[in-house]
């Protein structure tokens, strides 16, 4: 079975700070990893994913995240956070691209 | 990835009417799939729909109540039937590029008064 845990439901920033959101997941196999961005009103964005190979992943809009397989982590990172960054963030892991499990997300507030 | 559109954006329906959510893709794709995120909570998987077979619903969702239709590759419908206050939600859409990842549509704003 295969589950993800989000670390905190909120997450307030202020504009240029480093934004960190915590993911941890369980998985028997070898997991393939993401993060969706869901902006006010619209539909799941692919920020970034790790699939196989470098653990240190690059995605759109400065984020990156890092695979960890020794503490199961898969936290989304920004160096300095933008107002245009507030919105909600989900982690999912899946092993075969079809069944998806999402995080319970994180709301992320960035302060002027 | 492929643009994903869904029709109607949102809407408000009465309970015990039913509503079909359109979803258009630019390309062609083998699966898709459906979603229903309630208010203030994550993403649950309704069904996959593959273009010639019936879908494949997930614990807790019954062909009934949550009818799919799949004609071709790059469409499918989904119905809420029957709807209740509880039904509220967004419904969302995705495909599969093939491989490992899921592309999302924006989504379906349903109320239920």
């Amino acid at each position: 079975a295969q589950s993800v845990t989000q670390l905190g439901s909120h997450v307030s920033v202020s504009e240029g700070a480093l934004v960190l959101l915590r993911c941890n997941y369980s998985s028997s196999v070898p997991p393939y990893l993401f993060w969706y961005v869901q902006y006010p009103n619209q539909g799941l964005q692919l920020l970034l994913k790790y699939t196989t190979g470098a653990t240190l992943v690059k995605g759109i809009n400065g984020f990156e995240a890092e695979f960890k397989k020794s503490e199961t982590s898969f936290h989304l990172t920004k160096p300095s956070a933008h107002m245009s960054d507030a919105a909600e963030y989900f982690c999912a892991v899946s092993s075969t691209g079809n069944q998806f499990y999402f995080g319970t997300g994180t709301s992320l507030t960035v302060i002027p | 990835s492929a643009v994903i559109s869904q029709k109607p954006s949102r809407d408000i329906c009465q309970r015990g009417t039913s509503l079909t959510i359109q979803c258009q893709v630019d390309s062609q794709v083998t699966m898709m799939f459906w979603y229903r995120q309630q208010p203030g909570q994550s993403l649950t998987l309704i069904a996959t729909a593959n273009q010639g077979s019936e879908a494949t619903y997930e614990s807790g969702f019954v062909i009934d109540k949550f009818p799919i239709s799949r004609p071709n590759l790059t469409f499918s419908t989904l119905t809420v039937s029957n709807m209740s206050p509880e039904d509220s939600s967004i419904y969302l859409c995705s495909v599969s590029d093939g491989g490992n990842t899921q592309y999302f549509g924006p989504g379906t704003r349903l109320t239920v008064l």
